[in-house]
């Protein structure tokens, strides 16, 4: 059972240069969501999609951008990197039409570094 | 989503009950409490939720006070392997990302 399979694992990263962080889902959930982790803190969201086709900005969305092309994949973009934005980021995804509303799958996520 | 308070730090000795508070004084009628927690460097795991009623599954069990104002997570034998974060969320049942994630509980489990 995959679940959710994020990429790279890790990367470090020229300020300046554009990245894409992949989220991929095999369970169909609806909704996905972008988490980013400081160190020592706790989760903040980025961005979030409710189905394929939206997305909606969550808590700190500067700097990001996301897209929802399909139900199984939702990408993390960073047009133009900067070292605030060294962290270890975290995609999730959650059933809200059935199954289990309210409870968040992980992914192992993907520890980026901005020098 | 209401705010929680949580102690930033706990021991518990290996095999014995450890109990986690969270205070949520401002939860609403139709919020949850959640339980997540995050072994080091990986991705945070659901762990239990409930609304009103007790709930106990094969990880844990959660008391909720009568007035829903706080909650006790309770692992019943802890193992080295419990050593993680712990955070308490208070939420709808909907929208499951907008999950306040807050710095939560460091639970460590001590031979």
């Amino acid at each position: 059972i995959a679940g959710i399979t994020q990429a790279p694992t890790s990367q470090i990263l020229a300020a300046g240069r554009r990245m894409t962080l992949r989220c991929t889902q095999d369970m169909r959930h609806n909704a996905m969501y972008w988490y980013r982790q400081d160190l020592g803190l706790g989760l903040r969201l980025i961005h979030y999609s409710n189905t394929a086709g939206t997305t909606g900005k969550g808590e700190v969305p500067d700097g990001y951008s996301v897209s929802r092309a399909n139900t199984d994949d939702f990408p993390l973009t960073l047009a133009s990197a900067v070292p605030s934005q060294t962290s270890v980021y975290f995609c999730a995804s959650s059933d809200e039409a059935g199954g289990k509303p309210g409870e968040l799958f992980f992914g192992e996520g993907s520890r980026l570094t901005v020098l | 989503d209401a705010k929680t308070t949580q102690p930033t730090s706990m021991d518990c000795a290996e095999g014995r009950a450890a109990n986690l508070p969270c205070n949520h004084s401002t939860i609403s009628g139709n919020e949850y409490v959640y339980w997540y927690r995050q072994i080091h460097s990986q991705g945070p795991q659901y762990i239990i939720h409930g609304l009103k009623n007790n709930e106990t599954n094969e990880m844990a069990s959660l008391i909720i006070t009568e007035d829903r104002k706080s909650s006790t997570l309770i692992l019943p034998h802890a193992t080295l392997r419990d050593t993680a974060v712990y955070y308490c969320i208070v939420r709808l049942n909907t929208n499951a990302g907008k999950s306040t994630f807050g710095d939560g509980t460091t639970l460590t489990v001590k031979p």
